[in-house]
């Protein structure tokens, strides 16, 4: 059973374009919610998080779209970029003094020059 | 800072055979997890620590041991080597937040296989 779903599995983006990546959750315990960025043969990196009080947080061209009442969230990259290539994670971590991430599926992004 | 390394890169076993995966970082971090990175299942937590002589299970913690007897060092041991066990295996170190979240730095991985 899959806590965070993602979608969709890959996605192809010309450069300059918008790339949009959606995650959904259940559980309404989780208080943070972290994307990371994973290039080939490397481990993930935090690109950008954020708390279910915000709205939307924004770092450059990456952007973060949380609705708490749908328990949706997404990552927008504006102007993407062939470095942007990468696979890309949303995950969620449970309130309280922990931190056990639980990851989406992942997204393969490709930025076509 | 190295910050965290694990070793070794690749790694092939036999059927029934046992390893351990070695995980080390130099940041002073309380917290240090595994993960293991499947296609199409994301990254799944396997054990985890929240410091030196403390562990805790995950979601898939079923065929795999850990010990914390270090601030530094948090090696995932395979006990008996299954094929379902190939996999990318992650370590993972943050400090433990003080009423906040913080970012989690991961290793570059171990791609094991098991025939």
């Amino acid at each position: 059973q899959q806590q965070v779903k993602q979608s969709p599995q890959s996605l192809i983006v010309q450069k300059g374009g918008i790339s949009i990546i959606n995650c959904a959750y259940e559980n309404t315990a989780f208080d943070y919610f972290p994307w990371y960025q994973q290039f080939p043969g490397k481990g993930p990196a935090l690109l950008i998080a954020i708390r279910p009080d915000v709205s939307e947080k924004k770092e450059g061209r990456f952007t973060i779209s949380f609705n708490k009442s749908a328990k949706q969230f997404s990552l927008h990259i504006m102007d993407s970029q062939p470095g942007d290539s990468a696979t890309y994670f949303c995950a969620a971590i449970y309130g309280g003094a922990t931190n056990k991430l639980i990851f989406g599926t992942g997204t393969l992004l490709a930025v076509q020059p | 800072n190295a910050g965290v390394t694990q070793t070794p890169k690749f790694q092939v076993l036999k059927t029934g055979q046992s390893m351990t995966l070695q995980c080390a970082q130099d940041m002073n971090h309380e917290y240090m997890s595994w993960y293991r990175q499947d296609p199409g299942m994301g990254l799944r937590l396997i054990h985890y620590s929240v410091g030196a002589g403390i562990t805790d299970q995950g979601e898939v913690p079923n065929g795999y041991n850990v010990s914390r007897s270090t601030t530094e060092d948090f090696p995932l041991r395979l006990l008996s080597a299954a094929p379902s066990q190939t996999s990318v295996y992650f370590c993972a170190s943050t400090l433990l937040p003080a009423g906040t979240k913080s970012e989690q730095f991961f290793g570059p991985g171990t791609r094991l296989t098991v025939l």
